[in-house]
């Protein structure tokens, strides 16, 4: 059984880029969800997908955007970049109606 | 909306002491709560859990966490603390039903010392 897995494990991008990140649940799991996690905070919950489709999100703007595959993995989106939007981005996947769910080790996105 | 409060940002134990760290949450029903550990550069992972009935909660690594309804309290123990506990703790509170749309605190950096 493979753990939730991300990539890339960092990355730098320039302020106005676009960027992806990925995401790879565990197996069985069908619900994806995705934490933004600045310096010095703790993770803030950006949206979640379930059954290819987004079930929840937090308090974050359209530029946030994401994709659930068919076989459950996942992609967040972020457009027009930000410097504020650096952090440590985490993905964790769990089974609809579960308690629990599992982390990835996180991206590190800086944007310059 | 629910909210949860670590109100302290760092911790400095010696090793073989024991450990508390504070939880305080709000939220309108009974929630679910959590407590998970980050160790630098790494994801996130869980210690313990607590949806309903008994209100002391064992956990992983020797840790233990008390529900106190009347304080919306979540408090961490643990009663000897080792040099690999170093560490930052967060604890959450979660919408009922299941892994939802969970709300971490800011964290609680512990730093264990000889």
């Amino acid at each position: 059984e493979t753990g939730v897995t991300q990539s890339p494990t960092h990355l730098i991008k320039t302020r106005g880029q676009q960027v992806t990140l990925r995401c790879s649940s565990q197996s069985g799991h069908n619900t994806v969800s995705w934490y933004q996690q600045a310096l010095g905070q703790g993770p803030q919950f950006i949206f979640q997908y379930y059954r290819e489709e987004e079930n929840g999100r937090g308090n974050f703007p359209p530029r946030f955007s994401g994709l659930q595959f068919p076989n459950y993995s996942s992609e967040l989106n972020v457009n027009a970049l930000e410097l504020d939007d650096s952090a440590l981005y985490l993905c964790a996947s769990n089974t609809r109606g579960e308690t629990e769910a599992f982390f990835g080790q996180g991206t590190r996105l800086t944007v310059v | 909306a629910q909210s949860v409060t670590q109100p302290d940002i760092h911790i400095t134990v010696s090793e073989g002491a024991s450990l508390e760290l504070r939880c305080n949450y709000s939220y309108g029903a009974t929630p679910y709560l959590f407590w998970y550990v980050q160790s630098p550069g790494q994801g996130l992972q869980l210690l313990l859990k607590y949806f309903s009935g008994d209100t002391l909660v064992q956990g992983i690594k020797g840790f233990e966490a008390e529900f106190k309804r009347s304080q919306s309290s979540f408090n961490l123990r643990k009663p000897s603390v080792h040099w690999s506990d170093a560490a930052e703790y967060f604890c959450a509170v979660g919408l009922s039903g299941g892994y939802q749309k969970v709300t971490f605190g800011t964290g609680t950096k512990l730093q264990v010392i000889p």
